[in-house]
C-alpha cells in the first residue's frame, strides 16, 4: 500500500514569513512529486513538480526533495494571505497516476 | 481556454437513488481521470480514460459505480444505487499525451462534484 503522509495542520505562519510543508511517502520506486495548492471549494492546481533530488525553485516556492530519506517539502518564502489554501504532496512511481497526500492547511495571516 | 468543468458542484441524493455526474476534459486532452475525496481522506483515484477507452478502473470501488466517455470528449460517472458511503467530491482531471507518446505530466483538475448521499 502506497502511502503519503502530511502534517494535517493548520501551519499558521504570519505574513512576510517562510512556510515549510513537509510530506514523506513509502514507496521507493517514486519518480516524479508534486505540490497542488487547493482553495477552499476550488480544483487543486499544480505548483511544483520535482524528479530529482536536491532543490527546485520557482519564485517563492522552492520545493526539496530527498530520495534517500523518502521527503519532499515545499518552502514558501514571502508568505502572503493569498497563500492561505490546503497544499497536497502527490507522489507517482512507474505509472501515470499519482498517490495523494491529505494535505497540510496553511493559514497566513497579516 | 476553458478548463476542466465539472455539473453539477453540488448534488444531494438519498440512499437508493441514482446520480450521474459530467465531466468536460480541456478540449484535446485524450487522458480523462476520475477521483474521489472522501471527508477527511486524501484524493483517491477511480479511473482512467485514454480518448473513449478505459485505460485503468482499478479505483473503482465496486459495480455500482460505471463510467463512460462516448466519443473520447466528455464523460460521466453514474452511481446506481447511491449509498451513504459514496458521499464525498469527485474531481475529474485531464491531460494531454505528448507527441512522443508520453504522458504529460501535468493534470489539470476540475473544481469537483460534491456528492451526499443521505
Amino acid at each position: 500500500q502506497k502511502e503519503v503522509e502530511q502534517n494535517s495542520g493548520p501551519l499558521s505562519v504570519p505574513e512576510g514569513a517562510i512556510a515549510s510543508l513537509n510530506c514523506t511517502y513509502s514507496d521507493r520506486g517514486s519518480q516524479s512529486f508534486f505540490w497542488y495548492r487547493q482553495y477552499s471549494g476550488k480544483s487543486p492546481e499544480l505548483i511544483m513538480s520535482i524528479y530529482s533530488n536536491g532543490d527546485k525553485e520557482d519564485g517563492r516556492f522552492t520545493a526539496q526533495l530527498n530520495k534517500a530519506s523518502q521527503y519532499v517539502s515545499l518552502l514558501i518564502r514571502d508568505s502572503q494571505p493569498s497563500d492561505s489554501a490546503t497544499y497536497l504532496c502527490a507522489v507517482r512511481g512507474g505509472s501515470y497516476i499519482p498517490t495523494f497526500g491529505r494535505g497540510t492547511s496553511l493559514i497566513v495571516h497579516p | 481556454e476553458a478548463g476542466v468543468t465539472q455539473f453539477p458542484s453540488h448534488s444531494v441524493i438519498e440512499k437508493g437513488q441514482t446520480v450521474t455526474l459530467r465531466c468536460d476534459p480541456i478540449s484535446g486532452h485524450d487522458n480523462l481521470y476520475w477521483y474521489r475525496r472522501v471527508m477527511g481522506k486524501e484524493i483517491k483515484f477511480l479511473l482512467h480514460f485514454v480518448k473513449e477507452s478505459k485505460q485503468d478502473e482499478s479505483g473503482m470501488p465496486n459495480n455500482r459505480f460505471l463510467a463512460e466517455r462516448t466519443g473520447g470528449t466528455y464523460s460521466t460517472l453514474k452511481v446506481q444505487p447511491a449509498e451513504l458511503e459514496d458521499s464525498g467530491v469527485y474531481f475529474c482531471a485531464s491531460s494531454q499525451v505528448a507527441l512522443a507518446g508520453v504522458y504529460s505530466n501535468e493534470q489539470f483538475f476540475g473544481p469537483g462534484t460534491r456528492l451526499t448521499v443521505l
